[in-house]
């Protein structure tokens, strides 16, 4: 399979621990964004990365949030000190950047914060 | 501030007929504007897409209709069957600085056999 693929698919946590999921692209993908989907809304920009680098944060990626793409391949995000919010889809898309820059996405984790 | 207003809610249509998503946008920078498919429990799927220098795309039984002076995009899809039973998203975004996408709230389609 070369799609997205993130790990795990869902992750049930008590309010309070840390939680990290992790995402590998498309083989040779530069760009990797991550997204965040609550159900009956579409998805919602978190950061994205070009190789390593991270370029840009959302306001929505507060300080307990942080992500990280090591070497350019696959990336982790993980929250800290979760909160009943924090419940969502988060998903993973890859791109090759440049001008058509179509995004695929991965099946996402499901996150449950009780 | 929402940057892509997409409508209906929701849409239910018989086996056969045209189903039309609307989509609406601010931010006149956007130059790239994908439509996504969305089954329940999988992450979206790219359907179709456009940019602002052609009017309209066709890609088999969907279509995608783009009017840049009233910036309003819209997705046809011709003989719609039960499969295609569905969220949809319209999402727009500026891929010469940044990439990301910024989505619509979605469409939940039910197609009627």
């Amino acid at each position: 399979d070369t799609g997205v693929s993130q790990d795990p698919r869902h992750k049930i946590t008590k309010r309070g621990q840390n939680v990290t999921f992790r995402c590998d692209p498309i083989s040779e993908h530069n760009r990797l964004y991550w997204y965040r989907q609550t159900l009956g809304q579409g998805p919602e920009f978190l950061t994205y990365f070009q190789n390593e680098a991270q370029l840009e944060k959302s306001r929505l990626l507060s300080d307990r949030f942080s992500a990280e793409r090591p070497k350019g391949s696959f990336s982790t995000l993980e929250i800290q000190r979760t909160e009943q919010g924090d419940s969502a889809m988060y998903l993973c898309a890859s791109s090759l950047g440049g001008y058509t820059d179509t995004q695929y996405f991965g099946p996402g984790t499901r996150l449950t914060v009780l | 501030q929402q940057q892509v207003k997409q409508s209906p809610q929701s849409l239910i249509v018989q086996k056969g007929g045209i189903s039309i998503i609307n989509c609406a946008y601010e931010n006149t920078a956007f130059d790239y504007f994908p439509w996504y498919q969305q089954f329940p429990g999988k992450g979206p799927a790219l359907l179709i897409a456009i940019r602002p220098d052609v009017s309209e795309k066709k890609e088999g039984r969907f279509t995608i209709s783009f009017n840049k002076s009233a910036k309003q995009f819209s997705l046809h899809i011709m003989d719609s069957q039960p499969g295609d039973s569905a969220t949809y998203f319209c999402a727009a975004s500026n891929g010469g600085s940044q990439g990301n996408l910024i989505f619509g709230k979605g469409t939940k389609l039910s197609v009627k056999p």
